[in-house]
């Protein structure tokens, strides 16, 4: 069966790096397009960043910059590495895969920021 | 970017009731690239409808999505008790966006 593992949350500093991981298995991985979505806590879901199956990317206006996302077809894995994070980024981090709507979601990871 | 504005913040119903969400996007949203996703506290969102009108699978019939260009509503006729969530509706056009959410909340 499809399953999506989020991994890589914690707790770092403002300015500080994060690279978050999401394990794919259950389907044929490069098939798919993959992507990120948070939410921040008593806010609501917010997109992040998709790729393709080719590694063509595209981020939100507030991750542009600062957030890549990449992906090992290999390995059946989705990654975001996260740098100069601010403390308004602290949220849960879902990875999902995209079939014309995120069908599937890891359980997510959460990543807070805070000095 | 498409902002979505979904309306009411709040539903307040009954098991039984029917819903009605709107979610209005600033932009045409083309080729009618809108999904709604359920979403309960401590569990990663569900997707319900994609392409606006098309169901995701294992969703009930009592679901059903509509709309195009800027208005799309979601429609849950008879409430059931695990119906009772936030909904979130969401473009995939150029750069993908969410609406703020609609909860749907037991009277």
């Amino acid at each position: 069966q499809v399953q999506l593992v989020d991994s890589g949350g914690g707790l770092v500093k403002p300015g500080g790096s994060l690279r978050l991981s999401c394990a794919a298995s259950g389907f044929s991985f490069s098939d798919y397009y993959m992507g990120w979505v948070r939410q921040a806590p008593g806010k609501g879901l917010e997109w992040v960043s998709y790729i393709g199956q080719s590694g063509n990317a595209i981020y939100s206006a507030d991750s542009e910059g600062r957030f890549t996302i990449s992906r090992d077809n290999a390995e059946n894995s989705l990654y975001l590495q996260m740098n100069s994070l601010r403390p308004e980024d602290t949220a849960v981090y879902y990875c999902g895969r995209w079939n014309g709507g995120y069908d599937y979601w890891g359980q997510g990871t959460l990543v807070t920021v805070s000095s | 970017e498409i902002v979505l504005t979904q309306s009411p913040g709040t539903l307040s119903l009954s098991p039984g009731e029917r819903a009605t969400l709107s979610c209005r996007a600033s932009q045409t949203v083309n080729n009618n690239y809108l999904a709604w996703y359920q979403k309960k506290p401590g569990q990663a969102p569900r997707l319900v409808i994609f392409g606006a009108s098309s169901r995701a699978t294992g969703i009930p019939d009592r679901f059903s999505g509509g709309g195009s260009g800027t208005d799309f509503t979601l429609t849950i006729n008879r409430l059931e008790p695990e119906d009772f969530a936030v909904y979130y509706c969401q473009q995939y056009g150029p750069r993908w966006t969410f609406g703020q959410g609609t909860e749907v909340e037991i009277k």
